[in-house]
C-alpha cells in the first residue's frame, strides 16, 4: 500500500522557520519527481515546489523562492520542505505528492503562521 | 505563468444530472492537464490524467476532453458521492498551476 505521511507542521510566529517531512512507502520513491502542494483555509490548491528523482532539479512558485527549500533523501524515502521567513499568507495545509506520472498524496500537515 | 481559468466556480445539480466543468489555459499546454476531486478535509484525488485518460479505479461516468487551451471534465450522471470540489492542474510549464476550483453542490 502506498503511503505518504507528512509531519512537522505547527504554529509559528511570522519570521520563524519550520521544516516539513514526508515519509514515503509502497512505491519506488527514488524514481519519481515529488512536489509540495498547499491549501490555505477555505481556499484552492497551490503548487509550491517540486524536485527531480535525484535532487538535481528543483522548481518553486515565485511567492516562496528564496524562502523555501525542497530536498529529498532517497536512502530514507523522504521528502523535505525547509520553510524560512514564514509569513501569515503561508498558513495552509501542506501536502506531499507525486503529481504527473503517478498520483499519490499524503493527508497533509497544517502550518499556521500567526503572532 | 500559465493561468488556468476554471468555470463555473460553483454549480448546483441533482443526482442523475450531466455536469460539465471547463478549464481554459492562457497558452497552449498540449494535453498536460489533470482533473482532481477533493472532498472536505481530504487530499485531492486524481480522476483524469493527460486530459482524457481515466485514472485506474475511477468510475467511467467521469470523462475528460480537450487539448491546447480548452479542457472539459464531464460527469455523465451525477451520483451522491460526486458532490465535492473539482480542480484542473496544468503541468506543461512552471509554475504548475491549478484552476480556481468548482464546487458541485446538491440542488
Amino acid at each position: 500500500e502506498v503511503q505518504l505521511v507528512e509531519s512537522g507542521g505547527g504554529l509559528v510566529r511570522p519570521g520563524e522557520s519550520l521544516r516539513l517531512s514526508c515519509a514515503a512507502s509502497g512505491f519506488t520513491f527514488s524514481n519519481y519527481w515529488m512536489s509540495w502542494v498547499r491549501q490555505a483555509p477555505g481556499k484552492g490548491l497551490e503548487w509550491v515546489a517540486n524536485i527531480k528523482h535525484d535532487g538535481s532539479d528543483k522548481n518553486y512558485v515565485d511567492s516562496v523562492k528564496g524562502r523555501f527549500t525542497i530536498s529529498r533523501d532517497n536512502a530514507k524515502n523522504s521528502l523535505y520542505l525547509q520553510m524560512n521567513s514564514l509569513r501569515a499568507e503561508d498558513t495552509a495545509v501542506y501536502y506531499c505528492a507525486t503529481i504527473v506520472t503517478l498520483s499519490y498524496w499524503g493527508q497533509g500537515t497544517l502550518v499556521t503562521v500567526s503572532s | 505563468d500559465i493561468q488556468m481559468t476554471q468555470s463555473p466556480s460553483s454549480l448546483s445539480a441533482s443526482v442523475g444530472d450531466r455536469v460539465t466543468i471547463t478549464c481554459r489555459a492562457s497558452q497552449g499546454i498540449r494535453n498536460d492537464l489533470g482533473w482532481y476531486q477533493q472532498k472536505s478535509g481530504k487530499a485531492p484525488k486524481r480522476l483524469i490524467y493527460e486530459a482524457s485518460s481515466l485514472q485506474s479505479g475511477v468510475p467511467s461516468r467521469f470523462s475528460g476532453s480537450g487539448s491546447g487551451t480548452e479542457f472539459t471534465l464531464t460527469i455523465s450522471s451525477l451520483q451522491p458521492e460526486d458532490f465535492a470540489t473539482y480542480y484542473c492542474l496544468q503541468h506543461n510549464g512552471y509554475p504548475l498551476t491549478f484552476g480556481g476550483g468548482t464546487k458541485v453542490e446538491i440542488k
